[in-house]
């Protein structure tokens, strides 16, 4: 089966602590990318990467770091630093920038 | 900069009607279109990719329509079912080729 998966489905973060959100793609996409969902609003971009080892902010880039090692993952690491990190977040890659994108099925993660 | 507005944010519709889903962006220099589905606590689906040089797109009873002159796309659902509830967004991309979302359309149909 080709497809995106994310890890883990819900996610519990203490102040302080940094988390590391998987993604993973076996559909040979080039383009990988990271969207915060808030209620009520549209989709808003963290960081995307359109080739290993190279990764571009979005518009929310402050308070999250990721790396892109190998075509197939995309872990997205939310920081102490990000003051309201309490979101739902979704990975989705495609063939090229302009291609359709395909969605891994999201992390909700809780602040405590 | 490229802004995707969806009016309205919830619409309930008896089951069987037809129905219509508005999108408005303000940037008419798009390279494409694209709408996708979201059930609860779920990722996205795409349903249909329009592009600039197209006028129409269909896919089984969803057909996506692009007016670039008037900044607006409408996606129509034909013989509407339960099935079909869903919040519906669509998304453009900017000049840098990032998507740009709108807040989506919260669709309920009744039985």
């Amino acid at each position: 089966d080709g497809g995106i998966t994310q890890s883990p489905k819900y996610l519990f973060r203490k102040e302080g602590q940094n988390v590391t959100l998987s993604c993973e793609q076996n559909l040979n996409h080039d383009a990988m990318y990271w969207y915060r969902q808030d209620p009520g609003q549209g989709l808003r971009l963290i960081y995307y990467s359109q080739i290993v080892n190279d990764f571009q902010k979005g518009d929310i880039a402050e308070g999250y770091s990721v790396s892109r090692e190998k075509k197939e993952s995309f872990p997205l690491t939310v920081t102490s630093a990000q003051k309201n990190p309490t979101a739902f977040y979704l990975c989705a890659s495609s063939i090229g920038s302009l291609d359709t994108q395909y969605f891994g099925p999201g992390t909700r993660l809780t602040v405590l | 900069k490229q802004e995707v507005t969806q009016i309205p944010a919830a619409l309930s519709v008896p089951e069987g009607e037809n129905l219509v889903l508005n999108c408005s962006f303000t940037d008419s220099a798009i390279y494409n279109l694209q709408w996708f589905r979201q059930d609860p606590g779920k990722g996205l689906t795409s349903l249909l990719l329009i592009q600039s040089s197209q006028r129409e797109q269909t896919s089984g009873r969803l057909n996506a329509s692009l007016d670039k002159s008037s900044g607006r796309s409408t996606l129509y659902i034909a013989a509407s079912q339960p099935g079909d509830s869903a919040t519906y967004l669509c998304a453009a991309p900017d000049s840098n080729y990032q998507l740009i979302w709108g807040a989506g359309t919260k669709l309920i149909i009744k039985p």
